[in-house]
């Protein structure tokens, strides 16, 4: 099974500023990661897939990079609505998992 | 616009089975191309997939839920459904049913999720 693991597990920071968080996988996943972001009470949201691409609808601050087994999600300025959950995914052998989560906090 | 509603008891009692059902509208599940998914959360936590199924009637299981999940598939009511034996009150948690089209493909269509609660 491929593990990925999150960092950091919270991150506080203020808008406007820029944040960076991480995604590492136990083994390659090529470049087939995904994003989501999670807001209370809602379900996930896809942001980003194949590790770089962003989904409908997501505005141009989201991006992501990476390949192999390290990748990042970067939110370039942040604006009060981005302050959630964010969880990377893979899906390979039939299965799939997800990173434990970081908590993007207002400071 | 696919959309995905899970539907099913919000509290279960101990030992027994949790049974869900998830109804997609806007697509067909037996068009193909995609699996169809259950995951949970339980509550705080993050996300543990639990298995999935293809519109054919193949399913793919979490190792760790195997021996007690079950995922079938009813093409003509346009619905799938998940049930997990022998619960404790370790299955409490958020079940969400979900779309994705396969390996290396991400997660597109989530539902809403529902809570289930296993206490007596």
């Amino acid at each position: 099974e491929i593990v990925l693991t999150q960092s950091p597990a919270t991150l506080s920071l203020s808008p406007g500023e820029r944040a960076t968080l991480s995604c590492r996988a136990s083994q390659s996943v090529s470049s087939y990661l995904a994003w989501y972001q999670q807001k209370p009470g809602q379900a996930p949201r896809l942001l980003i897939y194949d590790a770089s691409n962003r989904a409908t609808g997501i505005p141009a601050r989201f991006s992501g990079s990476g390949s192999g087994t390290d990748f990042t999600l970067t939110i370039s300025s942040l604006e009060p609505e981005d302050f959630a959950v964010y969880y990377c995914q893979q899906r390979s052998n039939w299965r799939y998992t997800f990173g434990q989560g970081t908590k993007l906090e207002i400071k | 616009q696919v959309q995905l509603q899970e539907s099913g008891p919000g509290l279960v009692k101990p030992s027994q089975t949790l049974s869900l059902t998830c109804t997609v509208s806007g697509g067909s599940i037996s068009s193909g191309g995609y699996y169809w998914s259950w995951i949970r959360q339980h509550p705080g936590k993050g996300l543990e997939w639990i298995g999935y199924i293809y519109y054919s009637g193949s399913t793919y299981y979490n190792p760790s839920l195997k021996s007690r999940v079950t995922i079938s598939v009813d093409t003509s009511k346009n619905q799938f459904s998940l049930k997990l034996s022998s619960v404790t009150a370790a299955d409490t948690a958020v079940y969400y049913c979900a779309r994705d089209g396969g390996d290396g493909y991400p997660i597109d269509y989530w539902g809403q999720g529902t809570l289930v609660t296993v206490s007596s």
